[in-house]
């Protein structure tokens, strides 16, 4: 398995509060990634990252930001959280080729509760 | 808008007996495509992967896909399903045609009755 872990793995928050989530790396992958899981969407990017200090937005990057600081750390912020942000997130890594043609591996996902 | 069709949100299918799962991507002309699969509260894992050459694939655990580019599928089959596979599944698509990311289905949730 590839070397991530993604902090916290279950966390409940309330509306209005800011909310960190942690991806970290052992691989030395230039590409990283945050999804977010709902029913009946799959999985839908929010940011990606293709280096340090390097980051552009997916298609759901709306109330999100990210910050990569060290190649093997991605943070995804969500300033003021909202119910509609409750969601599994998952943070993949790939790093070979680009990012719309190379193999990507997930992390074991991050359940947010916004209340 | 580019996208990938999993037209089936549910399957059941007999532990022992063949699989087929379907996936359909919207265009491209040179795809790259994937399946994953994701056990209960775990992350995605691969099980196969097509670039290019043969179109038949083989995976882990004992999965193949087949492109076809003339129908624009890419179709999961597992000859004898195990209680264990009982998982969801996702097919996604990369490719020059889709920028700067690979575009996932919604998944295709898979329950083996023994």
């Amino acid at each position: 398995d590839a070397g991530i872990t993604q902090s916290p793995r279950h966390k409940v928050t309330e509306t209005g509060t800011p909310v960190t989530l942690r991806c970290h790396q052992t691989e030395n992958h230039r590409y990283m990634y945050w999804y977010r899981q709902d029913p009946g969407h799959g999985l839908r990017l929010i940011h990606y990252s293709y280096g340090v200090k390097d980051t552009d937005k997916g298609e759901v990057s709306d109330g999100y930001s990210v910050s990569r600081s060290k190649t093997e750390d991605f943070l995804l912020t969500l300033e003021s959280a909202t119910s509609s942000q409750t969601s599994v997130y998952f943070c993949a890594i790939s790093g070979r080729g680009q990012p719309n043609t190379d193999t990507q591996y997930f992390g074991p996902g991050t359940r947010l509760t916004v209340l | 808008a580019q996208s990938v069709t999993q037209p089936d949100i549910h399957i059941t299918v007999s532990e022992g007996a063949s699989l087929e799962l379907r996936c359909n991507y919207s265009y491209g002309a040179t795809p790259y495509l994937f399946w994953y699969v994701q056990s209960p509260g775990q992350g995605l894992q691969l099980l196969l992967k097509y670039f290019s050459g043969d179109t038949l694939v083989q995976g882990i655990k004992g999965f193949e896909a087949e492109f076809k580019r003339s129908q624009s599928s890419f179709n999961l089959r597992k000859p004898s399903v195990h209680w264990s596979d009982a998982a969801e599944y996702f097919c996604a698509v990369g490719g020059a045609e889709y920028g700067n990311k690979l575009v996932f289905g919604a998944g295709t949730i898979l329950r083996v009755k023994s």
